[in-house]
């Protein structure tokens, strides 16, 4: 069965701190996606990656980074949270070529 | 730049109607998706359509794909309660970049 997988459910952090949220995926997929849920916005693309090392900037790359080392761990980083980065993050992956992506069960993000 | 539209944004409606949700969009493409989520819950993969004409069935859900008028619908048959939930349609562009784009979802309740 297909399984994504995200370090925490819930975090609470502060303005200023550095951020890591894991996402691992056991599918042996090539892509891997970062996303922000909010509410009236829809899904809006972070960070995406094809292959372990790569990555590319999606609709809302600002005041994040990412890091794959690993074909099946893809990490987002907040340098420096702010509160206007508290939202449910959501981590997806897919295989090449068309295909759904099946996406993690979400970290909601809370920066006081 | 790829745009998803979805209507309604909300509804409500009665155990035993049928409905429809309908997703438009404003680029080229034949690939797109059907997803659910359930409150508090992650996205769950409903129905994947690949070429124009498609038509994909499970319960009492049904998606198809006209790709010349760029709409897609979900047609509900027969409401039942438990098909409440939030559905998004989403979008891969023909550029083979397999990004999706999202639309803002249709939160769907069945009152009983």
């Amino acid at each position: 069965d297909v399984k994504v997988t995200q370090s925490s459910r819930y975090l609470v952090k502060r303005t200023g701190e550095k951020v890591f949220l894991e996402c691992v995926q056991d599918m042996d997929h090539e892509n891997m996606f970062w996303y922000r849920q909010d509410p009236g916005l829809g899904l809006r693309l972070i960070y995406f990656s094809y292959d372990v090392k790569m990555k590319e900037k999606g609709d809302i790359p600002e005041g994040y980074s990412v890091s794959r080392e690993k074909k099946e761990r893809f990490s987002l980083i907040l340098e420096s949270a702010s509160t206007n980065q508290t939202s449910m993050y959501l981590c997806a992956s897919s295989m090449t070529g068309p295909d759904t992506q099946y996406f993690g069960p979400g970290t909601r993000l809370t920066v006081l | 730049e790829l745009k998803v539209e979805q209507n309604p944004l909300f509804l409500s409606m009665q155990e035993g109607k049928n409905y429809t949700i309908y997703c438009n969009y404003s680029t080229t493409s034949d690939r797109l998706y059907w997803y659910r989520q359930d409150p508090g819950k992650s996205l769950e993969s409903l129905f994947v359509l690949l070429s124009n004409g498609a038509v994909k069935q499970e319960g009492r859900l049904m998606a198809s794909l006209d790709t010349k008028a760029r709409l897609s619908t979900l047609h509900i048959t027969a409401a039942v309660h438990d098909l409440s939930a939030t559905y998004f349609c989403a979008v891969e562009s023909n550029f083979g970049n397999e990004k999706l784009t999202f639309g803002t979802g249709t939160r769907l309740t069945i009152i009983p």
